[in-house]
Parts: structure tokens; C-alpha cells; sequence
């Protein structure tokens, strides 16, 4: 079992609509939960972080994490060309990681016109 | 804030030759960085952890002496790829440790051994 898994998608979505993007991570121990945004060509860009159980919201972006059950969700509000782009979700303290960050594969997201 | 320069950006060399790629925390002091490699449609591969005065930690199947880091002070760390051949080519990563783990990616240095 992966330690921090995501469906490779592509995940194609209309503009305007509101894209999902999850995450699942194995450690229960986990403290700390990133999503990331990497176009091609380019490196990966932090767009959120949360630390606790709930919702964490910042403009169009919605971070949802939920420890029980061991997930977290992107959520992109009126989501525009410019967000097509593979999100990767990292997620820190991980049992004997240190500071490391483990991350996800990523999910491919393609908004459309 | 947290800005991470990556210098330099593109490197062509020669087969085993030796190429150095700097890491800047710009704006901040990073005890810890991180060096990824990402191979063309892969994920992020860490290579190793670089804390400031100390020596980095590998991770497993990278070579140490392939791949040689210094973080002397708490705005840089360099990676040295030694005798580079053709299968290192890839595109180099850093980031810097800021807060409760959270990182900050440099823009990277993609690196073609010929």
C-alpha cells in the first residue's frame, strides 16, 4: 500500500465548475497535509496547508481534512484554464520521517472551455 | 515570502563531468533543505535531506559519493553530481523547511548529460 495515494486522473472539469481532488495517506501518526501545484515543465508550488481536522478555506481553494478516516480533499472553486495542472498532495510527520514530506503521484486536472 | 533560488536553471555537460547546482533561500533560513530529482511524467523522487553544519541524509539507493551535499550556511545548499553519464539526466529540485513543514520548491535545474 502506497503511503500517500491519489488517482492519477486526468480529472477534466468545465470552467467554472468546482474541481475535487483527494488524498488518501496510510500513517495515522501524520501531522501536517500540503497540496502542491505543478505545471509542466515547472516545480511544484505550495497553494495550502492544514494541520487540523475541518475545513481550511483561502480565496478559491478549499483544504479539507478529515484524520479519522484518513483523508484530504482540494477543493477549486470557478475553476479556470490557468488551474490545469497536476496537484500533488504531501503530507509531513509521518512516523520516523523526520521533516520529510511524502508525496502523493499527483492528479492530472484539465479545465476546459 | 519564502522564495528558493535555484541557480543554474538549464546545464548541458559532458559525460563525466561534474556539474554544480545551488540552492538560495532568499528571503528566509532554512535549517533543512531538500533535493528532489523528477524524471519526465514521474513524481518527486527526494534524494536527500540537507541540514545546516551537519552531513545530509540519503535517502536509499542514492549514491553519496555520486552526489555530494553542502549546506554551509542557513540560505544555501549545493548538490554536486560527480562523473554525470547520460542516465542522470533529469530535472533537480530543492526546497527549503520553513515553519511546521511546510517547503518551498527553487524553480529547478534540469540537467542533460551528453
Amino acid at each position: 500500500q502506497k503511503e500517500v495515494e491519489q488517482n492519477s486522473g486526468p480529472l477534466s472539469v468545465p470552467e467554472g465548475a468546482i474541481a475535487s481532488l483527494n488524498c488518501t495517506y496510510s500513517d495515522r501518526g501524520s501531522q501536517s497535509f500540503f497540496w502542491y501545484r505543478q505545471y509542466s515543465g515547472k516545480s511544484p508550488e505550495l497553494i495550502m496547508f492544514i494541520y487540523s481536522n475541518g475545513d481550511k478555506e483561502d480565496g478559491r481553494f478549499t483544504a479539507q481534512l478529515n484524520k479519522a478516516s484518513q483523508y484530504v480533499s482540494l477543493l477549486i472553486r470557478d475553476s479556470q484554464p490557468s488551474d490545469s495542472a497536476t496537484y500533488l498532495c504531501a503530507v509531513g510527520g509521518v512516523t520516523g520521517g523526520g521533516n520529510k514530506l511524502t508525496f502523493g503521484t499527483g492528479t492530472q486536472l484539465k479545465v476546459e472551455l | 515570502g519564502a522564495v528558493v533560488s535555484q541557480h543554474p536553471s538549464r546545464v548541458i555537460c559532458k559525460s563525466g563531468t561534474s556539474v554544480k547546482i545551488e540552492c538560495r533561500s532568499l528571503d528566509f533560513q532554512a535549517t533543512t533543505m531538500f533535493w528532489y530529482r523528477q524524471f519526465p511524467k514521474q513524481s518527486l523522487m527526494l534524494m536527500a535531506t540537507s541540514n545546516e553544519g551537519s552531513k545530509a541524509t540519503y535517502e536509499q539507493g542514492v549514491e553519496k559519493d555520486k552526489f555530494l551535499i553542502n549546506h554551509a550556511s542557513l540560505t544555501l545548499s549545493t548538490l554536486t553530481v560527480t562523473s554525470a553519464h547520460p542516465e542522470d539526466s533529469s530535472f533537480y529540485i530543492c526546497s527549503a523547511g520553513q515553519g511546521f513543514d511546510e517547503q518551498y520548491f527553487g524553480p529547478g535545474t534540469r540537467l542533460t548529460v551528453t
